[in-house]
């Protein structure tokens, strides 16, 4: 079964904390992998990563992407309460598969 | 720009009934797609069309589920006859199938979907 694995499930931590957030993916039809960040509605976009090695950043958060190893990884520094959420990675492709998700609780 | 157009946003319905959902993509993507997201779990991928034709179904229940997207727009998602496990909230979502921007969707706000 083609599988997208993110860990850990559920992290709680405080304000000012730096997490890492895994995603690891099987290689079948891969294109792309990208995360997302899912309050109560639908998902938006964070980044989409299509080469190893090549960090990408939009403010506190960061991601990169291991092709050999077949994983990447979400870093969010300096995390603010704004940051709680359900962050998915996707393995992007002709099929389109996602992650169960890790849950962020970002306490004051 | 706007977005991904989805209707309606709730629908509560007793089992074997039937229910549809509609989406309107972004306007020129090429690529929508149907996902259904249980609570707790990540979205999973129904069907997905490339204009007018479907590219993946293979996670498509297909002896309820249908979908269509005829004229290469906006699209209808069917499940006939509901069961209780497909309460959940559909997602449609677009992409724009060009280069850097394949993968990258952008997603209607669902349909919460409750069968009693």
């Amino acid at each position: 079964e083609d599988k997208v694995v993110q860990s850990p499930l559920s992290l709680v931590v405080h304000e000012g904390d730096t997490v890492t957030l895994n995603c690891s993916y099987e290689v079948t039809n891969f294109r792309s992998l990208l995360w997302y960040k899912q309050e109560k509605k639908a998902p938006t976009f964070l980044f989409m990563l299509t080469s190893s090695g090549i960090e990408k950043k939009s403010g506190r958060l960061s991601s990169i992407l291991d092709k050999k190893e077949l994983f990447s990884i979400l870093n969010i520094t300096a995390t603010q309460t704004g940051d709680s959420a359900v962050y998915l990675c996707a393995r992007g492709g002709d099929d389109m598969r996602f992650g169960a998700g890790t849950r962020l609780t970002v306490k004051p | 720009e706007a977005g991904v157009a989805q209707s309606p946003r709730y629908k509560i319905i007793e089992k074997r009934q039937s229910v549809a959902f509609w989406c309107n993509p972004i306007s020129g993507h090429a690529t929508l797609y149907w996902y259904q997201q249980i609570l707790g779990q990540g979205p999973k991928l129904l069907i997905q069309f490339q204009n007018n034709g479907v590219v993946d179904d293979s996670q498509l229940p297909k002896d309820r589920f249908s979908a269509e997207r005829l004229k290469g727009v906006d699209s209808t998602l069917k499940i006939q006859p509901a069961k209780l496990e497909d309460s959940a909230v559909y997602l449609c979502a677009s992409s724009l199938r060009r280069g850097e921007f394949t993968d990258t969707q952008y997603f209607g706000p669902g349909t919460r979907l409750t069968v009693l």
